[in-house]
């Protein structure tokens, strides 16, 4: 149990495009859904976090208008970055929770990524 | 805010031998997880660790968990190639929405 896929694995695009990646929890609802990047031998850095029917909450830094963030059922949230460059280029990585949980957190499920390469 | 301090960066050791990664973090985290990253791949859930003292083995591999020194550890016993990778560990805590807070990341190589 506890699956997520992520479509596609790999992208790449011109700059200047729009490119979406799919994120679906297979087995079970995802009240909440994390989006995160990885640069080369860098740690994860979370971009945003979307509840279902939600705005998504987008950490300092990270531009909403480039990165927009779907969060339309309780299995399926989406990323788009729009107006890709090169400097975008990066594996994106999306996770899926539970929700809270009646400790107040729970655990995330990741997805296998995805690597976006602008050209 | 949660911070989490991971050592060593990189890690070389050759088969058979034991060693330890450190994870450090800031404030109260109820919630430890390790996960192992190869390359060019996704994170794979190692450990979750949930209380004091907690204790967790699997293989070679045994995680720990001290909250009141704020310290996880990742234990290698007689290490393998195949255990070469990229290891994580990611505090947690309520009322943060699930929010996980990543450790830089120890890449082990273990050379034959």
């Amino acid at each position: 149990g506890a699956v997520v896929s992520q479509h596609p694995s790999w992208v790449i695009c011109k700059s200047g495009t729009s490119v979406k990646i799919e994120c679906r929890s297979l087995d079970f609802q995802a009240t909440t859904m994390f989006w995160y990047r990885q640069f080369p031998k860098q740690s994860l850095m979370l971009m945003a976090t979307s509840n279902e029917g939600s705005k998504a909450t987008y950490e300092q830094g990270v531009e909403k208008d480039k990165f927009l963030i779907n969060h339309a059922s309780l299995t399926l949230s989406t990323l788009t970055v729009t107006s890709a460059h090169p400097e975008d280029s990066s594996f994106y990585i999306c996770s899926a929770s539970r929700g809270a949980g009646f400790l107040g957190f729970n655990e995330q499920f990741f997805g296998p990524g995805t690597r976006l390469t602008v050209l | 805010e949660l911070k989490v301090e991971q050592n060593p960066l990189f890690l070389s050791m050759q088969e058979g031998k034991n060693y330890t990664i450190y994870c450090n973090y800031s404030t109260t985290s109820d919630r430890l997880y390790w996960y192992r990253q190869d390359p060019g791949k996704s994170l794979e859930s190692l450990f979750v660790l949930l209380s004091n003292g907690a204790v967790k083995q699997e293989g070679r591999l045994m995680a720990s968990l001290d909250t009141k020194a704020r310290l996880s550890t990742l234990h290698i016993t007689a290490a393998v190639h195949d255990l070469s990778a990229t290891y994580f560990c990611a505090g947690q805590y309520p009322g943060t929405a699930s929010k996980l807070t990543f450790g830089t990341g120890t890449r082990l190589q273990v050379t034959l």
